[in-house]
């Protein structure tokens, strides 16, 4: 089946810094990626939807230039969290649309310290 | 706007035991729904989802899920528990109707299965 590969799976990283997420779809083109974070104990918050060749759309409340989002191919997404500070600390999961529904990759722990 | 509702964060059975766990909807449009699992720091897998048709659907690992309109419910079941069904489940909607819109979850509901 569809495969999205995402990296790192675990990344600590000091504050002020920046890190990078990569989401790619092996198999299939995924025009559009759904960027999600999700914190301990809690559901899957939807940050935002990048579209290949176009600018991301964001939810309500998100930092837009925190959190980088570019679509640059149809088979990548990437996710950059700038000046990361410990409260940006969470796990973050990209999903493509494909058949049957949407594929997901299998996440990002980010520590920041 | 779309909301979905899991009843009880937390589900214990034993194994071998019948596994039922909740989901309520809200939809304005037609609603495609899911269920998806998650074992720890790990992505979500499909289990299943309701497009249109057949409204009992079978999924993944024994779990069948019936889409209730009159109940705006798509309750996950399985008959027999196993150890290795123990992880966090979650019921989501679609918001535009088909299956590449935005997906709302519910809260999720972890799911403990007692020797």
């Amino acid at each position: 089946g569809a495969v999205v590969s995402q990296h790192p799976s675990r990344v600590i990283c000091k504050s002020g810094t920046s890190v990078k997420i990569e989401c790619r779809s092996l198999d299939f083109q995924a025009t559009t990626m759904f960027w999600y974070r999700q914190f301990p104990k809690k559901s899957l918050m939807l940050m935002a939807t990048s579209n290949e060749g176009s600018k991301a759309t964001y939810e309500q409340g998100v930092e837009k230039d925190k959190f980088l989002i570019n679509h640059a191919s149809l088979t990548l997404s990437t996710l950059t969290v700038t000046s990361a500070h410990p409260e940006d600390s969470s796990f973050y999961i990209c999903s493509a649309p494909d058949v049957p529904g949407y594929t997901f990759g299998s996440g990002t722990r980010l520590t920041v310290v | 706007a779309q909301s979905v509702t899991q009843l009880g964060s937390h589900v214990s059975v034993s194994e071998g035991a019948l596994v039922l766990l909740r989901c309520n909807y809200s939809s304005s449009v037609p609603p495609y729904l899911f269920w998806y699992v998650q074992y720890p720091n790990q992505g979500l897998q499909l289990l299943l989802k309701y497009t249109t048709g057949a409204t009992l659907v079978k999924g993944i690992n024994g779990f069948e899920a019936e889409f209730k309109k009159s109940e705006t419910s798509f309750h996950l079941t399985k008959p027999s528990a196993h150890m290795s069904d123990a992880a966090e489940y979650f019921c989501a909607v679609s918001d535009s109707g088909t299956s590449y819109g935005k997906l709302t979850f519910g809260q999720g509901t972890i799911l403990t299965v007692h020797p």
